[in-house]
């Protein structure tokens, strides 16, 4: 079973810091690899899809890689701002016809970029 | 772009009661919806796959007699909390993707919080 793991759970950085939320995943055999964003009390949104044969996707001051033979995704968060704060969240999507659409979750990780 | 909307956005009941929550898929169809829950400062897992038409199946330690879920058409799932307790509460998120389009990936509802005093 695919399990997805986020380091570090929880980060505090000052504004204009870069940011650097790591996930890994088990089962390398991913369809999509996804993150969003919670904020406190409310659903997700959507950031980055990576598909499984791209390696990185940019998205404004967002850039996701995915190393599918290593198992791992970044998500960097260039030049932070407060209201970047937020927990993030990845997702695998497995490639398995029987596990297809049934994304498995990290568990977070909680971002406060400090005024 | 695709829109997956849920209703109610939250709900409190008592304790035994049946909480009916909607997942609707606004300008695509989907013949497969998902179920997922998530407690308090924890991921979302997810419970149930809706198929259009036919039975949902469930995730491992999910009771699917509690737990009821109707996909009765390509753009509408429900899933029914039946005689809901306090530990049922939690947050209830819906999502769904577009199948002529899956390179998009998966569309969320804006989830349902459910209170069960």
């Amino acid at each position: 079973k695919q399990e997805v793991t986020q380091i570090p759970a929880a980060l505090s950085v000052p504004e204009g810091e870069n940011l650097v939320l790591n996930c890994s995943f088990t089962d390398s055999a991913i369809y999509n690899l996804q993150w969003f964003r919670q904020d406190p009390g409310k659903g997700l949104t959507s950031l980055l899809l990576i598909q499984s044969s791209q390696r990185e996707q940019t998205s404004g001051r967002l850039n996701a890689s995915l190393d599918k033979s290593s198992g791992r995704s970044t998500l960097y968060i260039a030049a932070s701002q407060p209201g970047d704060s937020a927990t993030y969240l990845c997702a695998a999507e497995p490639m398995t016809t029987d596990s297809w659409g049934k994304f498995q979750f990290g568990a977070g990780t909680q971002v406060v970029v400090t005024p | 772009g695709a829109v997956v909307s849920q209703h109610p956005s939250w709900v409190i009941c008592k304790s035994g009661t049946s909480v009916k929550i909607e997942c609707r898929s606004l300008d695509f169809q989907a013949t497969t919806m998902f179920w997922y829950r998530q407690f308090p400062k924890q991921s979302l897992m997810l419970m149930a796959t809706s198929n259009e038409g036919s039975k949902a199946t469930y995730e491992q330690g999910v009771e699917k007699d509690k737990f009821l879920i109707n996909h009765a058409s390509l753009t509408l799932s429900t899933l029914t909390v039946t005689s809901a307790h306090p530990e049922d509460s939690s947050f209830y998120i819906c999502s769904a993707r577009n199948q002529h389009r899956l390179h998009l990936g998966q569309f969320f509802g804006p989830g349902t919080r459910l209170t069960v005093l």
